[in-house]
C-alpha cells in the first residue's frame, strides 16, 4: 500500500513569489492535514481537510491556504513568500476524523531566498 | 490551546540500555497521545500511541505510560539499538470533537552509541 506522497520534494523560491505543494493521501484516507516544521518552532499545525472542507485551521496568516479535491488529494499554497516561510512542509493523512492517527509523507522542503 | 513540553532535548545511551522520554500536556481534554520517530530526511513515523482510557501500552521494545492526573506521559525504549537513533516527538490531541489536530512537543534527539 503506497504511503503519503508529496510533491515536489525540494524547491527554491524567492521572496514575494508564491508556491503550491501537493499531497496524495494513503488510499482510502479522507482526512489530510498539513504541518510546518522548522528548527525554531518545531511542528506546527496549518490546517486539516476532510471531504473537501477545511475542518481545522492553525495560527498562520492568510497567505497560507489549502484545498482538498474530491479524490482526497490536497494542495497548499503560500503567497507572497517571506524568508521565514523556509521550512519542511509535511502532509499527513488519516482514515477519518476524530482518530488522531496521522500518517506523514516525507515532506516538501521549501527554501525562500 | 494545548501546550506540550518534552524532555530531554537530547539523550545519549549505550547500545542495550534503556531510554526514557517524558512529556507533559496542559489541556485536560486531551485524550490521544501518539509518539513519532523521525529519521533524517524523512517524515515522522507513528511508532506507538495511547488513549486516555489506558494507563500503559507496550509493543515489543517500546512502551508508553500515561498519568492523566499529573498530565504526563512517557516513552520507554528497552534494549536500544543503533537503528533507534532518531528524533522522537510526543503529541497530544482531543480527538472526540477536535478533528485530528495534534500539538507536538519539541522533540528529543536520541543517539544510541555502540
Amino acid at each position: 500500500k503506497a504511503g503519503v506522497t508529496q510533491t515536489p520534494r525540494y524547491l527554491i523560491k524567492t521572496r514575494g513569489q508564491q508556491v503550491t505543494l501537493s499531497c496524495s493521501p494513503i488510499s482510502g484516507h479522507r482526512s489530510v492535514s498539513w504541518y510546518q516544521q522548522t528548527p525554531g518552532q518545531g511542528l506546527q499545525f496549518l490546517f486539516e481537510y476532510f471531504s473537501e472542507t477545511q475542518r481545522n485551521k492553525g495560527n498562520f496568516p492568510g497567505r497560507f491556504s489549502g484545498r482538498q479535491f474530491s479524490n482526497s488529494r490536497s494542495e497548499m499554497n503560500v503567497s507572497t513568500l517571506e524568508l521565514g516561510d523556509s521550512a519542511l512542509y509535511l502532509c499527513a493523512s488519516s482514515r477519518r476524523l476524530n482518530t488522531g492517527e496521522l500518517f506523514f509523507g516525507e515532506g516538501s522542503r521549501l527554501t525562500v531566498l | 490551546g494545548e501546550n506540550v513540553e518534552q524532555h530531554p532535548s537530547t539523550l545519549s545511551v549505550q547500545e542495550g540500555d534503556s531510554a526514557v522520554i517524558k512529556c507533559t500536556y496542559s489541556d485536560s481534554a486531551s485524550n490521544y497521545f501518539p509518539w513519532y520517530k523521525q529519521e533524517l530526511g524523512k517524515g515522522p513515523q507513528l511508532i506507538i500511541d495511547i488513549r486516555s482510557n489506558v494507563g500503559e501500552k507496550k509493543d515489543q521494545r517500546i512502551a508508553v505510560t500515561l498519568n492523566k492526573t499529573a498530565k504526563h506521559f512517557s516513552l520507554h525504549i528497552t534494549e536500544t539499538q543503533p537503528e533507534d537513533s532518531a528524533v522522537y516527538f510526543c503529541a497530544a490531541s482531543e480527538v472526540t470533537g477536535g478533528g485530528n489536530k495534534l500539538t507536538f512537543g519539541t522533540g528529543t534527539q536520541l543517539k544510541v552509541e555502540l
